[in-house]
């Protein structure tokens, strides 16, 4: 089983700044098969990422990820007020698909 | 517009049996792989099972031989039948449409809004 780790666990910032959230997998993913998901409070998650770069339809252009092999970042160039989240990486390339234990970005 | 509606959540008691469905609309349902997710309280998300659009089926080890999935297209419904649930697994279990196509799971792209399952004595 591929495991997933998320870093940092919180991560505090203000409205404007850039956010980088990691995801690191205990082997390789096979074919960048990694996905990013934000939930909010109450909330089912949102598909923001998919194939460790490409944006879901209508997701805004200040989310972007990157990465291949076992090192995943996604980041937001500049955070707005709806983008205080929890942040869940999703590897889909070997069963059993695994998600990471979430990065949560709040109000700092 | 996508949609996906669960029912069947509730209370059970350690042991006992539930099972769970989702309404799916706005998309041709046939046409995609389905999973279930799930999440215990203040925890983060576990896949628990998926089926393609042939009909196969795939688990973790932590739910094989006590949960099954299964889907029928004529009426667009996703099922999740759990026999002999622990306390565990306790969570709230979202429906999940795959983002890419039937042939296996891949990413989740609309998700339904949960049904919580507590299994408690």
């Amino acid at each position: 089983e591929i495991v997933l780790t998320q870093s940092p666990g919180t991560l505090s910032l203000s409205p404007g700044e850039r956010a980088t959230l990691s995801c690191r997998a205990s082997q390789s993913v096979d074919t960048s098969y990694l996905a990013w998901y934000q939930q909010k409070p109450g909330q089912a998650p949102r598909l923001l990422i998919y194939a460790a770069s490409i944006r879901a339809t209508g997701i805004p252009d200040r989310f972007s990820g990157s990465g291949s092999g076992t090192d995943f970042t996604l980041t937001i160039s500049r955070l707005e007020p709806e983008d205080f989240a929890v942040y869940h990486c999703h590897q889909y390339g070997d069963s059993p698909f695994t998600f990471g234990p979430g990065t949560k970005v709040d109000i700092k | 517009e996508v949609q996906l509606l669960e029912s069947g959540g509730g209370s059970v008691q350690p042991g006992g049996s539930l099972r769970l469905s989702c309404a799916a609309s706005g998309f041709t349902f046939s046409n995609y792989a389905m999973s279930w997710v799930r999440q215990a309280p203040g925890k983060g998300l576990e896949w628990v099972s998926g089926i393609d659009g042939s009909g196969h089926t795939y688990y973790p080890d932590s739910v094989r031989g006590r949960f099954t999935i299964s889907r029928d297209d004529s009426k667009n419904m996703l099922f999740l039948e759990m026999n002999s649930l622990r306390a565990e697994d306790t969570a709230v279990y979202y429906c999940a449409k795959d983002g890419f196509s039937a042939s296996s799971i891949y990413f989740f792209d609309y998700w339904g809004q949960g049904t919580l399952v507590t299994v408690s004595s």
